[in-house]
């Protein structure tokens, strides 16, 4: 079975410019989660969906974040503008509601915000 | 609230050498407690669990131990590997029902550096 995809891999843009990660989830899965990982900060948690709804967004730095989950298949984490501090590996993991509720993490997408 | 604290690294050691990598948690309730590694270029992935206090978990030679009484879950290896070089990290998951979270609580991470 594929694990998280997550895309792209590698994004490089421009300050000012909007950025748009994307995030397919394992099927079957219920909760999708947005993480940011950086040296300063470590792993954040940004935002997490349960059922496609967002259960908590106290992650999520400022307005300038936004994330949607418009299918149980896909989800999205847009910056807009984007600022050089954003740079970061931002992860995608999701996880079943019932038993154990494992999470398995995507490959990442790091971003670079010149 | 809950709180997860490991310690810094890096940790470089000689292949085959003995691993500790020490962990302690706060929280209310009786969490559930992870190791995730983060091998280089790599997403985290689970390592091993334990859901109750006195748990073992196991996985690849890693063991750690849910110590209730010292809010511990320290990672241990007895003779680790080059391949074992990687970001471990600690987490933490509240009990469920009543509301709780889904969310898992991570550490700061710990780089180990093994070396042939």
């Amino acid at each position: 079975d594929a694990g998280v995809i997550q895309s792209p891999r590698h994004e490089v843009t421009e300050m000012g410019q909007e950025v748009t990660l994307r995030c397919k989830p394992i099927s079957g899965h219920d909760y999708l989660f947005w993480y940011r990982q950086t040296m300063m900060r470590g792993l954040e948690l940004l935002i997490y969906f349960n059922n496609n709804v967002p259960i908590d967004d106290s992650g999520m730095p400022e307005d300038r974040f936004s994330a949607k989950m418009p299918n149980a298949s896909f989800s999205t984490l847009k910056i807009q503008p984007s600022e050089p501090r954003d740079s970061a590996v931002y992860f995608c993991a999701s996880s079943f509601a019932q038993g154990f509720q494992e999470q398995f993490f995507g490959p990442g997408t790091r971003l670079t915000v010149l | 609230g809950d709180s997860v604290t490991q310690m810094e690294g890096p940790v470089t050691l000689s292949e085959e050498a003995f691993l500790t990598i020490n962990c302690t948690y706060t929280a209310t309730g009786y969490p559930s407690l992870f190791w995730y590694v983060q091998y280089p270029g790599e997403g985290l992935q689970l390592l091993l669990k334990a859901t109750k206090a006195d748990d073992k978990g196991s996985n690849k030679g890693f063991e750690a131990t849910y110590r209730k009484e010292t809010t511990s879950f320290h990672l241990e290896k007895g003779s680790v590997q080059v391949s074992d070089s990687a970001v471990y990290f600690c987490a933490l998951k509240g009990p469920s029902g009543g509301g709780a979270t889904n969310k898992l609580i991570f550490g700061t991470g710990t780089l180990l550096a093994v070396q042939p």
